[in-house]
């Protein structure tokens, strides 16, 4: 079974401290590793996707990485407006679902001014 | 183009009672998805569809049937809401080969 965790639960930032949330998995094949993040009240919204162990992505503050059994979001110098739910999500080759995702809980980050 | 839209945004429903919930995607995607969002239990894959015609069952099925009759449109149905039914629906597409793209959700309240 897929499995996906994410630490911590919950992170509180002042503007401009750097910090990385983890995405610890389990997956029988990995076809891809999914970032999304999501504001209160709305639908996740598409950061990244990784393929392959060594693999990393960046956009503006934001900058996820991939091993063989986690990935990081690295967040350089967060404004308040990063403050936002992160998910985490696998899809696997063989996982049940034709290429649905597997998510982890998500970690709820604040950055106060 | 408006992307992945749902509706309603908000519905309130008494035990026993049937809705349909409808996802409409303009991108032509050939997949959609249906998930639920609980507290503390992340998103979870309900149903999932890979073309027009077609549907499946994710991981948490009981209580919900599918269809897809347009490839633009995804409907997810519950026959007789239970409490437990009470959650935040999010439907999503993709094309082939790229990540899913997510609707702005539907909070649903069964009394």
């Amino acid at each position: 079974e897929d499995q996906v965790t994410q630490s911590p639960e919950a992170l509180r930032l002042q503007e401009g401290e750097s910090s990385s949330l983890n995405c610890s998995y389990t997956v029988s094949g990995l076809r891809g590793l999914f970032w999304y993040r999501q504001d209160p009240g709305k639908g996740p919204e598409f950061l990244f996707t990784l393929y392959s162990a060594g693999e990393e992505k960046e956009k503006e503050r934001l900058k996820a990485t991939l091993t063989k059994k986690e990935s990081f979001l690295h967040i350089t110098a967060p404004k308040p407006e990063d403050s936002a739910t992160y998910l985490c999500a696998v899809q696997a080759y063989s996982g049940g679902g034709a290429d649905g995702l597997t998510f982890g809980k998500g970690t709820h980050l604040i950055i106060q001014p | 183009n408006a992307g992945v839209t749902q509706t309603p945004k908000f519905r309130v429903l008494k035990t026993g009672q049937s809705m349909t919930l409808l996802c409409a995607q303009d991108m032509n995607h050939e997949y959609m998805y249906w998930y639920r969002q609980d507290p503390g239990m992340g998103l979870r894959l309900i149903h999932y569809s890979v073309g027009e015609g077609t549907t499946a069952k994710g991981e948490v099925p009981d209580g919900y049937n599918v269809s897809r009759l347009k490839k633009q449109n995804f409907l997810l149905g519950l026959e007789s809401a239970a409490p437990s039914q009470t959650s935040v629906y999010f439907c999503a597409s993709r094309p082939n080969r790229a990540a899913q793209y997510f609707g702005p959700g539907t909070r649903l309240l069964v009394l």
